[in-house]
């Protein structure tokens, strides 16, 4: 079965500093879609941002890229010119590509902005 | 354009009493998703749909009913209410075709 892990529970970072969120996944497909979602306090789900994994070109979104390494199964978020905005909890998330489409996410990351 | 709706938004029941939680999505989405959310634990999925008719378990399903008599609305059940099922809980809805999922505002549940 699919899994995804996020090792680091809660990080913190300055305020315009660039931090680095962690992802690693463990599946047998070839084909498949990873997603970064934000939780803010106020509890609503966002994407940030998404991958598709037969392309090796790493997605950007304004101040949020990745770094996807499919032969490590590692898909980390880098967030540049932090914000306190970006204050929230971070999930990862595998959605395979078989006709169950199941979404796995992992436990996610806390990350705090000091100004 | 509602996107995905979810009533109510919080909710208090005793031990053994019934309800329903109700997602409704008015985007055409033929995939539905019931998720939880423990502290320490992530989201974790209970059931889904692939379309109308069709439902299947997901990684929590016991104590949890669905049915999909539509494309728009994926209610939850919980037949009989116990403390393990304090949680808040998430709808979430796409197309099939493996793009990312739209989340409802989320159901905050507790019960005594």
């Amino acid at each position: 079965a699919q899994t995804v892990t996020q090792s680091q529970p809660e990080m913190s970072v300055q305020e315009a500093e660039t931090v680095t969120l962690s992802c690693t996944y463990d599946t047998s497909e070839s084909d498949y879609y990873l997603f970064w979602y934000k939780q803010p306090p106020s509890r609503q789900m966002i994407l940030v941002i998404r991958q598709e994994a037969y392309k090796q070109q790493n997605a950007t979104e304004n101040r949020f890229s990745v770094n996807f390494q499919k032969a490590a199964k590692s898909f980390s978020l880098k967030i540049s010119d932090s914000q306190l905005g970006d204050a929230a909890m971070y999930f990862c998330a595998y959605r395979d590509m078989n006709r169950d489409d199941k979404i796995i996410f992992g436990k996610g990351t806390r990350l705090h902005i000091l100004p | 354009n509602a996107g995905v709706t979810q009533t109510p938004k919080f909710q208090v029941l005793k031990t053994g009493q019934s309800m329903t939680l109700q997602c409704a999505q008015d985007m055409n989405h033929e995939y539905m998703s019931w998720y939880r959310q423990d502290p320490g634990m992530g989201l974790r999925l209970i059931h889904y749909s692939v379309g109308a008719g069709i439902t299947d378990q997901g990684e929590v399903p016991n104590g949890y009913n669905v049915s999909r008599s539509t494309t728009e609305d994926f209610p939850l059940r919980l037949l009989s209410a116990a403390p393990s099922q304090t949680s808040v809980y998430f709808c979430a809805s796409s197309y099939v075709e493996r793009t990312e999922q739209f989340f409802g505002p989320g159901t905050r549940l507790t019960v005594l």
